[in-house]
């Protein structure tokens, strides 16, 4: 069965700074993967997803992704956090199928 | 483009209560629809899903039950409230082959006194 784990229940950054959000997932073949993010009491929004090709995904408001197979991961990055982005962030597998796989999500806290 | 619908967009109810939410989707045919709850700091918990008119399935065995009356409304209902069920009630769609992520509403959120 297909599982996302994040490990970080919280990240806190300094405006300005860089940004890594990791997503680890287990799945016996090439998944689809993707991320969401969640501002308070609102829906969730799809940031980016990878199928296939450039393993390097770009996503909406400067974020970006990189799937690495070797480590089983799909972590998130942005060069420079605005104060916007604090929210929760969620990674999600899914295998070309309707029910993806949704970690427990990370929630960003952004300093001034 | 497509967009989608919840209301009421907050609630609150008395337990033993009867519970009706409405999700519907525009700009879309055939779309599989999911209901899934967020409990206050965790993630999200899928409850129902449907592929098609009149298909629904299950995940978690508790009082609520889903309908889906017409290809684009996806309904979630009670006919007793429990406490356990306050929370965020997402509804979202997706495309036949799941390929695309899924897009999901504003969330209704539900407080059971």
């Amino acid at each position: 069965a297909q599982s996302v784990t994040q490990p970080d229940i919280h990240i806190t950054v300094s405006e300005g700074a860089s940004l890594e959000l990791r997503c680890n997932y287990s799945y016996g073949a090439t998944p689809y993967l993707f991320w969401y993010v969640q501002s308070p009491g609102q829906g969730l929004q799809l940031l980016l997803k990878y199928f296939s090709g450039d393993t390097l995904v770009q996503g909406i408001k400067g974020f970006e992704a990189e799937f690495k197979r070797s480590q089983s991961s799909f972590n998130l990055r942005k060069p420079s956090v605005h104060w916007s982005d604090a929210a929760e962030y969620f990674c999600a597998v899914g295998e070309g199928s309707y029910i993806p796989t949704f970690g427990r999500g990370t929630s960003l806290i952004v300093h001034p | 483009s497509q967009t989608i619908h919840q209301w009421p967009a907050t609630l609150v109810q008395p337990v033993g209560s009867p519970l009706s939410l409405e999700c519907t989707v525009e700009g879309t045919s055939n779309p599989n629809l999911y209901w899934y709850r967020q409990a206050a700091g965790r993630g999200l918990q899928l409850l129902f899903y449907s592929v098609g008119i009149g298909q629904i399935s299950s995940e978690v065995p508790q009082n609520l039950s889903a309908s889906r009356p017409q290809d684009r409304q996806f309904i979630l209902s009670s006919k007793k409230l429990l406490l356990s069920d306050s929370g965020f009630y997402l509804c979202a769609w997706s495309v036949l082959a799941g390929e695309g992520g899924q897009f999901f509403g504003p969330g209704t959120r539900l407080t059971v006194l």
